[in-house]
């Protein structure tokens, strides 16, 4: 079983939908939580940080994180067609004085005008 | 604060052949990490380095290497290319103030023949 599991998608809504993307993982250690947007052929971009359960909301985005279910969630409101890209999950867990980091592998969302 | 960056963007390889790739990290980062991504295989952990010493390594063959110079900038070299090391290959860094997050940087798209 990996330690990230992520639905690759593609994931295809039509304009102004609210889009919901998850990730499930196992190892209950993970303490700090991520969301990466990438577009093709660009690297990962920070899209959100948080590091407790709850919600945690940036602008159109809103991260969820239940560590009780060990779920995460990123939703996106009023999805516009420039929101269309892979959307990665990340966890880290401090490991011997570093960080380990684990991603999911993506799902792809396609937000059609 | 600019971000991360990464040079060359494109390279073209042929087998057996050797490349060097470089990551200047955000300033004030020292902490730099080397992934690969390809479509198969999602991001896969090559390796860490802070402080000019490698803290972190990845299940990849001794053919991958890298280097921190005490500037923080990281340098990853591939020896004996072969046709699978085809990837594009991402650096992120991450700070003490942030620990448990990493900026990527564009990434090195290359292709090997």
């Amino acid at each position: 079983q990996k330690e990230v599991e992520q639905d690759p998608g593609p994931l295809s809504v039509p304009e102004g939908a609210i889009v919901s993307l998850n990730c499930t993982y196992s190892n209950s250690a993970f303490q700090y939580f991520m969301w990466y947007r990438q577009y093709s052929r660009k690297g990962p971009e920070l899209l959100m940080y948080t590091y407790s359960s709850g919600n945690k909301e940036d602008g159109r985005f809103t991260a969820q994180v239940d560590k009780s279910s060990k779920y995460i969630s990123l939703f996106i409101r009023d999805s516009q067609p420039s929101d269309s890209a892979t959307y990665l999950c990340a966890m880290s867990v401090q490991d011997s004085g570093t960080y380990k980091y684990i991603f999911g592998t993506g799902t792809r969302l396609k937000v059609l005008a | 604060k600019a971000g991360v960056t990464q040079t060359p963007r494109y390279l073209i390889k042929t087998r057996g052949q050797q490349v060097t790739l470089s990551c200047s990290p955000i300033s004030g980062h020292r902490s730099v990490s080397w992934y690969q991504q390809t479509p198969g295989q999602g991001l896969q952990f090559l390796f860490e380095y802070f402080s000019e010493t490698q803290r972190n390594k990845g299940n990849f063959p001794g053919r991958f290497s890298g280097r921190q110079f005490s500037n923080s900038r990281s340098e990853m070299n591939v020896s004996t290319l072969e046709l699978g090391d085809s990837a594009l290959y991402l650096c992120a860094s991450s700070s003490r103030g942030h620990p448990g997050t990493q900026y990527f940087g564009p990434g090195t798209r290359l292709l090997v023949l």
